[in-house]
């Protein structure tokens, strides 16, 4: 089955101490995102790849980068966690290539981050 | 700044009853929107989407959509209490950016047995 995959799905580290979270797809999809979701909140847009091209929000830390080194894969790297970074991460893929698209979000079961 | 709006709830029905979940948007150029459910501790799970005007059925869900209004809502009939969860309303708001989804924080739904 197609699908959106992330490893692991939960992640301790220590404060300011790096950490990188993966996501990879088997659906083909142009696009991908990362979002942050703290508990009862909305998930935060943190910045997303059109096929190759990163796009930021203006508000995600420098702290957060993203890596995208092919179609398939897409990386969050938290270069030091702070307490308040502790959420779940989500990636979440789109096309925006077929007619039959409305744009659609799918999404990985995410990424438990602990901070300690 | 655009926004999209839904009562967090606790919303609380009876198993078997219809619950009705709404949604308002500030963004008149809205051009799709979605209907995720969400799990405690799990991640979001498309529902349904709808982009014109009306009414859009699919098993036990309807999306209803009143552009002129700037307001979506989701109906869900027979309800279970597998369908506890919260309901997170996103928005395409078009643009340079429209594959990009605006959240709204969720309305928690409570089925009772």
């Amino acid at each position: 089955d197609a699908m959106v995959i992330q490893n692991p799905r939960y992640q301790v580290t220590q404060f300011g101490k790096p950490v990188t979270l993966s996501c990879s797809q088997t659906l083909n999809h142009n696009v991908m995102y990362w979002y942050q979701q703290k508990s009862s909140q909305a998930p935060k847009l943190l910045f997303h790849y059109y096929d190759k091209d990163f796009n930021n929000e203006a508000d995600t830390p420098d702290n957060f980068q993203s890596r995208r080194p092919n179609t398939s894969f897409c990386f969050l790297d938290i270069r030091s966690p702070g307490l308040g970074d502790a959420a779940m991460y989500l990636c979440a893929t789109s096309s925006s290539l077929s007619y039959l698209s409305y744009n659609e979000q799918f999404f990985g079961p995410g990424t438990r981050l602990t901070v300690l | 700044q655009k926004e999209v709006e839904q009562n967090s709830g606790p919303l609380s029905v009876p198993e078997g009853a219809i619950a009705s979940l709404n949604c308002t948007y500030s963004d008149r150029g809205s051009q799709s929107f979605f209907w995720y459910r969400q799990y405690s501790g799990k991640s979001p799970e498309l529902i349904m989407f709808i982009y014109s005007n009306g009414d859009k059925e699919d098993g036990r869900f309807t999306a209803q959509l009143n552009k002129a209004s700037q307001y979506v809502s989701l109906l869900i009939r027979d309800s279970q209490p597998s369908d506890s969860a919260t309901y997170l309303c996103a928005v395409n708001m078009g643009g340079g950016s429209n594959y990009k989804l605006t959240f709204g924080k969720g309305t928690l739904l409570t089925v009772n047995p």
